[in-house]
């Protein structure tokens, strides 16, 4: 399994740009995220999604859109992208129906992509 | 409101010294606890966590954590440290509703650091 995957891992974008950040995870979990990692602050969730086709805002969702059109990837996009929005972004996922609650609670994280806007 | 805090900032310790990484919650109903590390330019890896049962959790390279209802508190500990331990560590808390995708509330991570 390669786990979660996310791509790209390093982008430099322009104030007002737009660009889609992927995740893609080959565990079977229902449940996927986004999260920003700023220094000081830990990680912020953006969005999560429960189920293919569904998806809600977490703490920090303004200036970011989400779809989850397939179980296995979940995007992330910025139409506009701002200064503020440079971090470290993580996706993450969790629970297999398969699986028993001790287990699925558990969620794994990607690698992150470092985004730089300018 | 929900919240979790790592009192410290940074922990430094000797290699082979015991080492103690800090974690309070703040939840309504029963918490699900999780300990994560991140090495440099990494993701998060799992170390351990405490859903119910033994409030004395063992996870992995090592590690084990103490929950602490009464305290609210859920602190790392290693009783020999690495200077690999070397990293940063987040505490996690798993909000307790039905339903809710498993959203985890992090703290602000406390940066390890083991000298030879």
């Amino acid at each position: 399994n390669a786990g979660v995957t996310q791509t790209p891992k390093f982008r430099v974008l322009k104030t007002g740009q737009s660009m889609t950040l992927l995740c893609a995870q080959d565990m079977n979990h229902e449940y996927m995220y986004w999260y920003r990692q700023d220094p000081g602050m830990g990680l912020r969730l953006i969005h999560y999604s429960v189920g293919e086709g569904t998806t809600a805002k977490g703490e920090v969702p303004d200036g970011y859109n989400v779809s989850r059109l397939k179980k296995q990837n979940f995007l992330l996009g910025l139409e506009s992208a701002a200064p503020s929005q440079t971090s470290v972004y993580f996706c993450a996922s969790s629970y297999d129906r398969g699986e028993s609650i001790r287990v699925a609670e558990t969620q794994y994280f990607g690698p992150g992509t470092r985004l730089l806007v300018l | 409101a929900q919240s979790v805090a790592q009192p410290e900032d940074q922990v430094n310790v000797a290699e082979g010294n015991p080492l103690t990484v800090k974690c309070t919650y703040s939840v309504s109903g029963n918490p699900y606890l999780f300990w994560y590390v991140q090495y440099p330019n990494r993701g998060l890896q799992f170390l351990l966590k405490y859903i119910t049962g033994d409030n004395l959790v063992k996870g992995s390279y090592g590690f084990e954590a103490e929950f602490n209802k009464s305290q609210t508190s859920f602190h790392l500990k290693k009783p020999s440290a690495l200077v690999s331990d070397s990293a940063l560590y987040f505490c996690a808390v798993r909000v307790p509703s039905y339903n809710q995708g498993g959203k985890l509330i992090f703290g602000q991570g406390t940066e390890l650091s083991v000298k030879p």
